[in-house]
């Protein structure tokens, strides 16, 4: 397997633009996580879903960023309009239910600078 | 308040000597606890998990145990290598939270010199 898949790796834009980050995971996982990690903040989980549903979206910092999973293999988060404090490395993660099932799979990041 | 905290942020040890690095916790219920090790410009990848009721958990050179009176758990390299050099992330899995989120520290960068 490819392991998860991310796009963009990396993502430079203005203040007030739409940003949409790009998530597959690997086949066959029930559950998808968005986080996002700062050196000041650390590993934050933002959302994460369940066989496509949202489970705990309390991570989310604000209206401006919102999730989707329109199906097991596909996931963005977007954010609308974007600010300079949004600035991170956004990682999408998978887990398999059975076996070890809270055993995380992180695909490489997104990079997002917002100028 | 929650807080999941490690030792330091930096641990410089030379190659050959054992590593040990410190995840303590508060106000937490964790079912178990994760470390990860993760590389610059790389997600987290999984390296052990043990359980509230394992005391400790080995593979190769590597050993995990978990205090939870002490809410603490600690993670040792052995006989370190160059290659270790990296930032290690534990994290825990709440009780209350359904087994399925983790919440993660901040990590320990370790720099292990020839």
């Amino acid at each position: 397997d490819a392991g998860v898949i991310q796009s963009p790796r990396h993502e430079v834009t203005e203040m007030g633009q739409e940003v949409t980050l790009r998530c597959k995971p690997i086949s066959g996982h029930d559950y998808l996580f968005w986080y996002r990690q700062t050196m000041m903040r650390g590993l934050e989980l933002l959302i994460y879903f369940n066989n496509n549903v949202p489970i705990d979206d309390s991570g989310m910092p604000e209206d401006r960023f919102s999730a989707k999973m329109p199906n097991a293999s596909f996931s963005t988060l977007k954010i609308q309009p974007s600010e300079p404090r949004d600035s991170a490395v956004y990682f999408c993660a998978s887990s398999p239910l059975q076996g070890m099932r809270d055993t995380q799979y992180f695909g490489p990041g997104t990079r997002l600078t917002v100028l | 308040s929650q807080k999941i905290e490690q030792n330091s942020e930096a641990l410089n040890i030379q190659e050959g000597k054992t590593a040990t690095l410190t995840c303590n916790y508060t106000n937490y219920s964790p079912a178990y606890l994760q470390w990860y090790r993760q590389d610059p410009g790389r997600g987290p990848v999984f390296l052990l998990l043990i359980r509230e009721n394992e005391k400790e958990k080995r593979k190769e050179r590597l050993k995990v145990t978990f205090d939870t009176t002490l809410k603490q758990s600690l993670f040792h390299i052995t006989a370190s290598q160059p290659a270790d050099s990296a930032t290690y992330l534990c994290a825990l899995g709440d009780l209350n939270q359904a087994g399925t989120a983790l919440i993660f520290g901040k990590g320990t960068t370790l720099s292990v010199s020839s």
